[in-house]
């Protein structure tokens, strides 16, 4: 079985500051894992994945995650927050070649 | 490249109407998947398909739900009859087949509402 727990609901940051949203996983396999972002009304566009090559994964606009199998953790950070990130973050793990599970998500508010 | 569409993008029906949704994919993507999120929970997989075959459709919440993909291109996602607790957002997902790297690229999602 396979779960994703996304520790925080809403991050609010001040425009220019580091971003952390913070991912733990469980899974009986090997994972895959993948940060997605759905700006409103738009569909969820992938940021970055993991699977199983180098643990620290970069994505697009500056994004990055790092694979820590230790702590079960799957962490995206990015150094210096855009009013653009505004946003809502899901954490989804497969350990299977198709189904995806999907955090809850996490409501990034960017400060001016 | 054109990516994953969906339509309609929002739906309002009464509860015992109809309603069905369509999704096409990526064009030469094989998998097509479904996937929906109710108010204030996490985004759940319904189904699966590879080309016209069903792989998996495990998600599925129960018989009022028939999904459809003839001719292995676009797929439909009927409701009836719709009930209250179907309302939510309907999310589209295609990857092709043997890369290797499990990516499914999302459409923008029907959002659905029963009244």
């Amino acid at each position: 079985a396979q779960s994703v727990t996304q520790l925080d609901s809403h991050v609010s940051v001040s425009e220019g500051t580091p971003v952390l949203l913070r991912c733990n996983y469980s899974s009986s396999y090997s994972p895959s894992l993948f940060w997605y972002v759905q700006h409103p009304n738009k569909g969820l566009q992938l940021l970055l994945k993991y699977t199983s090559a180098a643990t620290l994964v970069k994505g697009i606009n500056g994004f990055e995650a790092e694979f820590k199998k230790s702590e079960t953790s799957f962490h995206l950070t990015k150094p210096s927050a855009h009013m653009s990130d505004a946003a809502e973050y899901f954490c989804v793990v497969s350990d299977q070649d198709y189904k995806l599970s999907f955090g809850a998500g996490t409501t990034v508010t960017v400060r001016a | 490249e054109a990516g994953v569409t969906q339509f309609p993008s929002h739906s309002v029906i009464e509860k015992g109407q109809t309603v069905t949704l369509r999704c096409d994919p990526i064009s030469g993507h094989d998998n097509l998947y479904w996937y929906r999120r109710v108010m204030g929970k996490e985004i759940k997989f319904l189904l699966h398909f590879v080309k016209e075959s069903k792989q998996d459709e495990s998600g599925m919440p129960n018989n009022r739900f028939l999904a459809e993909r003839t001719g292995g291109t676009y797929s439909t996602l009927k409701v009836q009859p719709a009930e209250l607790e179907d309302s939510g957002v309907y999310f589209c997902a295609s990857s092709q087949v043997g890369t290797g790297s499990y990516e499914q690229y999302f459409g923008p999602g029907t959002r659905l509402t029963v009244t």
